[in-house]
């Protein structure tokens, strides 16, 4: 099993510029969640999808937006980079909520330059 | 509010040692409670549900209501236990988890 991929694994951006963080799953899992990860910050909720067709901001929303495109997927855009959102991405996964622990994506890591 | 309080951001022990990495949290009611450990280079991975009371790889962790804590322990410290750990407790709402900044331990010989 694949278990969370994400695409790309790496990325260089310029400030202004945008991009879109891919996430799939493949356990059939109901809720998909998107974290930041900032050294001496842990890990920092952006947005979460608790069921297909339903979203909501986490703790850091402000420049970023979320598509729930079906079950398997759950995409993080960010329309205009920063400098502040270099940072290491995480896409987690579980079956109904947090109670049984989530299935972590490998990361990407992304610097806005 | 709810949060979760990891108070050291590293931890220093010699191989065969005992850890105990501490974790304090806010919440009202019963929480739902976990540990996450990350290995260099890896994606994260859990490692302890409360609510399950196992032993993964000899850590074991206990919920103290009273003290509202949720330290790791292992009796004796490995060289691959060297890694980022995060404690993370379910919100109030049932949505998500709320993580700590992360303990890094690091075993040395």
């Amino acid at each position: 099993n694949a278990g969370v991929t994400q695409t790309p694994k790496f990325q260089v951006l310029k400030t202004g510029q945008s991009m879109t963080l891919q996430c799939a799953q493949d356990m059939n899992h109901n809720s998909m969640y998107w974290y930041r990860q900032d050294p001496g910050m842990g890990l920092r909720l952006i947005y979460y999808s608790a069921s297909e067709g339903t979203t909501d901001k986490g703790e850091v929303p402000n420049g970023y937006n979320v598509s729930r495109l079906n079950k398997r997927e759950f995409s993080l855009r960010l329309e205009s980079a920063a400098p502040s959102q270099t940072s290491v991405y995480f896409c987690a996964s579980s079956a109904v909520t947090q109670f049984y622990g989530y299935t972590f994506g490998s990361g990407t890591r992304l610097t806005v330059v | 509010a709810q949060r979760v309080t990891q108070p050291e951001k590293l931890l220093s022990v010699f191989k065969g040692a005992p850890v105990e990495l501490k974790c304090n949290y806010s919440y009202s009611g019963s929480p739902e409670l976990f540990w996450y450990v990350q290995y260099s280079r890896q994606r994260l991975q859990l490692l302890l549900r409360h609510i399950s009371r196992e032993s993964i790889k000899g850590f074991t962790a206990d919920l103290n209501k009273g003290e509202t804590s949720f330290h790791l322990k292992k009796p004796f410290a490995q060289e691959e236990d060297s890694a980022m750990y995060y404690c993370a407790l379910g919100d109030q709402a049932g949505t998500a988890l709320i993580f700590g900044k992360g303990t890094t331990l690091s075993v040395s010989s």
